[in-house]
């Protein structure tokens, strides 16, 4: 079964400074499967980051990932105000329809 | 408009059941699988069930098997979650999402019920 450990879990930064969210798969997965999402406070959430790397429709070109390994990041260039919230990754679990988050991130206003 | 809107949460008795509901609009259900996904109160997202695009599989969380039925009703584009035997555990937000396959994520998802477990 692959378990998914994110660190840290919670980080606090100011507007404009770059955030780094790791993510880290308990045995070797397929990039492909990798997907981030952003969860604020009261409201679904949203894809961000599918296949590791690449950018769901809509989003900003602050937010990138990048993966090494069974290690997976999460990278927002420069925080604006509406990026403080919860970061999860996913990904399948102990077979390819049974799926996986993260316990996620929280990213605070410091 | 692509959306998914979740009804049926509530508050419910220790060993009692609901069924959750999911309509889509806006999108060819028939072409995915869909899922559902729960998050305890200040807890993670934790995917519950999923079922294939043509109703022909599902599949489970462990904690669920036996107790939960994923099912889908594609004239009615809805998707439906049966939660028999409930348990203050599964005391939750229970969000319905669409699974990509192309992309490999959960590209679309509700706003999510609330279901309340209490003895």
């Amino acid at each position: 079964e692959i378990v998914l450990t994110q660190f840290p879990g919670t980080l606090s930064l100011s507007p404009g400074e770059r955030a780094t969210l790791s993510c880290r798969a308990s045995q070797s997965v397929i990039s492909s499967y990798l997907a981030w999402y952003q969860q604020k406070p009261g409201q679904a959430p949203r894809l961000l980051i599918y296949g590791a790397s690449s950018r769901a429709t809509g989003i900003p070109d602050r937010f990138s990932g990048s993966a090494s390994g069974t290690d997976f990041t999460l990278t927002i260039s420069r925080l604006e105000p509406e990026d403080f919230a919860v970061y999860y990754c996913q990904h399948y679990g102990s077979s390819p329809w049974e799926f996986t988050f993260g316990p996620g991130t929280k990213l605070d206003i410091k | 408009e692509v959306q998914l809107v979740e009804s049926g949460g509530g508050l419910v008795q220790t060993g009692g059941s609901q069924r959750l509901s999911c309509a889509a609009s806006g999108f060819t259900f028939t072409n995915y699988w869909m899922s559902w996904v729960r998050q305890a109160p200040g807890k993670g997202l934790e995917w519950v069930a999923n079922i294939k695009h043509d109703g022909s599989g599902s599949y489970y969380v462990d904690s669920v098997k036996g107790r939960f039925t994923i099912s889908r009703d594609d004239a009615k584009n809805s998707l439906y979650l049966q939660v028999n035997s409930l348990r203050a555990e599964d005391t939750a937000v229970y969000y319905c999402a669409r699974y990509q396959w192309s992309v490999g994520a959960f590209d679309l998802w509700g706003q999510g019920t609330m279901v309340t477990v209490s003895s």
